[in-house]
């Protein structure tokens, strides 16, 4: 059974860097055909794909964000590091991580709100 | 970048069918492109229908359905029920990063 859970400040400040962790078990993040995405969702919009990482450490970002992005893997503690650097309001939103493989985002964590605010 | 568009909204009468559209900006929608479906009810997480164009999770009703059609992917839903209501999300692989659409809003009534 595939699982992700998000995990992270509910609450940062403006030009801070946001840290957020997803934890996963049920499948090995070691294969280049698997990866954990992330994604995330302002309050009452639409989803936003923002970056990967492939078991082999390969990691695609969003353009628009690629400059702020990193997504790093602990493969012995099945766990996958998001950062976000120079955090505005707007980016306040749920951020979800996904197990990705097949070319299907299938399995979702739960999803954890952050706020960006002073 | 590449925009994903998608109709905002539809309705359907319970028991009706519903195509729901996913057009890109760089071109044709094709098979490279391993159109995604993701239904969003509110207030839950986001749960995948649909991969790479017409694959079904073990998850996924057989009402659903995902195709290609004139340059655009498609979802159809045959027989919808009420709890078909949701948001839909088209993903897109158009190179090597993914791209949401913006969603339809999918009414049963």
């Amino acid at each position: 059974q595939i699982t992700l859970k998000e995990s992270g400040p509910a609450l940062v400040k403006p030009t801070q860097t946001l840290t957020l962790t997803c934890r996963f078990s049920g499948f090995s993040l070691t294969a280049s055909a698997v990866g954990v995405a992330w994604i995330r969702q302002p309050p009452g919009r639409a989803l936003e794909w923002l970056g990967i990482i492939f078991g082999d450490d390969d990691r695609r970002y969003s353009p628009s964000l690629k400059t702020r992005l990193t997504i790093t893997k602990d493969t012995s503690g099945n766990q996958v590091v998001f950062t976000m650097t120079n955090v505005d309001p707007v980016d306040t939103a749920t951020y979800y991580c996904a197990h990705v493989t097949d070319y299907s985002h299938d399995y979702w964590g739960q999803g954890t709100l952050v706020t960006v605010s002073s | 970048q590449t925009v994903v568009t998608q109709e905002p909204s539809l309705t359907v009468s319970p028991g009706g069918t519903v195509t729901l559209t996913c057009a890109s900006s760089t071109g044709p929608v094709t098979s490279d492109y391993h159109p995604n479906w993701i239904q969003q009810k509110p207030g839950q997480t986001p749960r995948a229908v649909i991969y790479d164009t017409n694959r079904k999770h073990s998850w996924t009703p057989a009402r659903f359905s995902g195709s290609l059609l004139g340059g655009q992917a498609v979802l159809t839903l045959s027989g919808a029920r009420p709890e078909d209501e949701a948001e839909y999300y088209c993903l897109l692989y158009p190179t090597t990063v993914r791209v949401f659409g913006g969603g339809t809003k999918l009414t049963v009534l």
